[in-house]
């Protein structure tokens, strides 16, 4: 049983590049988050989803999209990449709204 | 505005010397307060959720309790495998979103 699972782990792109983060969970939950983390400002939700085929924006949605197109897959891209969006991301899941939420291990970002 | 402050920033305690985390919320409709426990370069690890004012969750040497505005984790006897970040959550009545608090960092020294 993994959990959340993101990929990849580590990246360094150059500004304007693209990518797409990927989160995978395997214990069925509907809602879904991505989180940035950066020193001092603790977790800051980007987008969110409560289902499959919904997505939500969060505190700091700016330069970043996200689709759900399955239940299990929650992706986040970065279009045109900046530095000031080097951070670690984190996914989570949660059953549903108001109960804990489950992370993954982190995928750290660097723009140079 | 929705606020949820943790302190101290940072602990420094000795081996054995138990001590409480604070968890401040000024929120409207909370509908589940939560502790995690994050290490270096890992994921935030869930500990425990508090639901109502009285309620009180333990787990080896942690113990978390919620008031109407405020939780705390005391940490009994703590050992230095018990240093890490911990962060607490807030889930309210409206919305679907978890606001994090910055953390409290500790460190048991041997």
């Amino acid at each position: 049983n993994a959990g959340v699972t993101q990929t990849p782990k580590f990246r360094v792109l150059k500004t304007g590049q693209s990518m797409t983060l990927l989160c995978a969970q395997d214990m069925n939950h509907e809602y879904m988050y991505w989180y940035r983390q950066d020193p001092g400002m603790g977790l800051r939700l980007i987008h969110y989803s409560v289902g499959e085929g919904t997505t939500a924006k969060g505190e700091v949605p700016d330069g970043y999209n996200v689709s759900r197109l399955k239940k299990q897959n929650f992706l986040l891209g970065l279009e045109s990449a900046a530095p000031s969006q080097t951070s670690v991301y984190f996914c989570a899941s949660s059953d549903r709204g108001g109960t804990e939420a489950f992370f993954g291990q982190g995928t750290r970002l660097t723009v140079v | 505005e929705d606020q949820v402050t943790q302190s101290p920033e940072a602990l420094r305690l000795q081996e054995g010397e138990s001590s409480s985390l604070n968890c401040s919320y000024t929120v409207s409709g909370l509908r589940g307060l939560f502790w995690y426990r994050q290490d270096p370069g890992k994921g935030p690890e869930f500990l425990f959720t508090l639901y109502s004012a009285g309620e009180e969750k333990e787990k080896e040497r942690l113990k978390a309790t919620l008031t109407k505005k405020e939780s705390f984790l005391h940490i009994t006897a703590p050992k230095p495998e018990d240093s890490a970040t911990y962060l607490c959550a807030v889930a309210l009545n409206t919305g679907n979103q978890f606001y994090f608090g910055t953390g409290t960092s500790l460190t048991v020294i041997p």
